[in-house]
């Protein structure tokens, strides 16, 4: 079974300020880890994937996150947050082999001006 | 390129009735997934085709929900008959086929309201 925690509903930050969205993830075997954003009234928008390699992976907007194998970690980063990057995050997860995507709870990202 | 179309965009229909929700996946992806979203909840996986065939419909709910993908182009999910609970957003995703494409592109969904 995979699973996903996003163990914060919202997070505030000042425009300008670095951001940091958390999340967990339990899977059996290696995962495959997913960003997605969802801005007011539109569909899921793919931000940035770790595959393998290199821990910080870097997305869309100038977002990035960092793999952390022993903490079962994937948390979305950001150095400079902007009044439009206010929207809805969720973080993914798929074991490799599977098609199917577990998806988090969703963290509430308010950025204020 | 276009991207994956959902249609409608809202639908409000009382407990009992039938509903059809469409899903245009992204040209030449073969595998197209439903999910689903109750408001304040997760998003959950419902199923995943591979061109006309289901890989896994683990996620269905119950028999009231039926899925197709006729000549593995679109694909259409029916609630019948629907139930209060069957309120959400619904999102179909479309990949490719290939093993290389790893991210799955979202529709913006259809919120179905069952009154």
């Amino acid at each position: 079974a995979q699973s996903v925690a996003q163990p914060e509903d919202q997070v505030n930050v000042a425009e300008g300020n670095p951001l940091t969205v958390k999340c967990t993830y339990s899977v059996s075997g290696n995962p495959y880890l997913f960003w997605y954003v969802q801005y007011p009234n539109r569909g899921l928008q793919f931000l940035l994937k770790y595959i393998t390699g290199d821990n910080l992976v870097k997305g869309s907007y100038g977002f990035e996150a960092e793999f952390n194998k022993s903490q079962t970690s994937f948390h979305l980063k950001k150095p400079s947050a902007l009044v439009s990057d206010s929207a809805l995050y969720f973080c993914a997860v798929r074991d490799r082999g599977y098609q199917k995507v577990t998806f988090g709870i969703g963290t509430k990202l308010q950025v204020i001006p | 390129e276009a991207g994956v179309t959902q249609f409608p965009s809202h639908s409000v229909i009382e407990k009992g009735q039938t509903v059809t929700l469409r899903c245009d996946p992204i040209s030449g992806h073969d595998n197209l997934y439903w999910y689903r979203r109750v408001m304040g909840k997760e998003i959950k996986f419902l199923l995943h085709f591979v061109k006309e065939s289901k890989q896994d419909e683990s996620g269905m709910p119950n028999n009231r929900f039926l899925a197709e993908r006729t000549g593995g182009t679109y694909s259409t999910l029916k609630v019948q008959p629907a139930e209060l609970e069957d309120s959400g957003v619904y999102f179909c995703a479309s990949s490719q086929g290939n093993r290389y494409s790893y991210e799955q592109y979202f529709g913006p969904g259809t919120r179905l309201t069952v009154t």
